[in-house]
């Protein structure tokens, strides 16, 4: 069974301090990897797609890598903006377009 | 980039009674579309599949009688949860993939926020 586990749980972080929100995955024959930011009370935002392991994405303070098992969100030098729930989420073998999602990271970042 | 809504963005009604929650995508067709549910702090957790044109497939354990489906159009999906009652009362968002491609990446409505006194 497909699973993505999101570490940390919860992230709290100094305006300008960068650090990387981490997503194990365990799935055989990785179709794509998604990460999205949720807001609270809102919907989920589309980030970034990671298709192969090596990929990397960018979109201003926010890079996405690929591994083989598992894929970082890098954040470079935070704002209080970018606080927000974080989560990754795996397209499932053989289910088309169904996808599993991790528990996120909830991410503050203090000014 | 794509654009899914959804309608309404709050209810609150009493148990017993149905409620009805709209997903759009508004600039591109969808011919499936997702059903989730999110509870405090947790995670989005896939209820059911919806087809344009066929029944909904529903994940393991959803009740399909309690949250009846209905993809009218291509760009239209109805959530109805009957008979609601107050552990029904959660964050529902849809979602409908774009892009092209074997690996379409979702997008996600705003969510409806439903609470059942």
């Amino acid at each position: 069974e497909d699973q993505v586990t999101q570490s940390p749980e919860a992230l709290r972080l100094q305006e300008g301090e960068s650090s990387s929100l981490n997503c194990s995955y365990t799935v055989s024959g990785l179709r794509g990897l998604f990460w999205y930011r949720q807001d609270p009370g809102k919907g989920p935002e589309f980030l970034f797609t990671l298709y192969s392991a090596g990929e990397e994405k960018e979109k201003e303070r926010l890079k996405a890598t690929l591994t083989k098992k598992e894929s970082f969100l890098h954040i470079t030098a935070p704002k209080p903006e970018d606080s927000a729930t974080y989560l990754c989420a795996v397209l499932r073998p053989g289910g088309y377009q169904k996808v599993t999602f991790g528990t996120g990271t909830k991410l503050q970042v203090i000014p | 980039g794509a654009v899914v809504s959804q309608h309404p963005s709050w209810v609150i009604c009493k148990s017993g009674t149905s409620v009805k929650i709209e997903c759009r995508s508004l600039d591109f067709q969808a011919t499936t579309m997702f059903w989730y549910r999110q509870f405090p702090k947790q995670s989005l957790m896939l209820m059911a599949t919806s087809n344009e044109g066929s029944k909904a497939t529903y994940e393991q354990g959803v009740e399909k009688d309690k949250f009846l489906i209905n993809h009218a159009s291509l760009t239209l999906s109805t959530l109805t949860v009957t008979s609601a009652h107050p552990e029904d009362s959660s964050f529902y968002i849809c979602s409908a993939p774009a892009g092209g491609g074997a690996g379409e990446t979702q997008y996600f409505g705003p969510g409806t926020r439903l609470l059942v006194l």
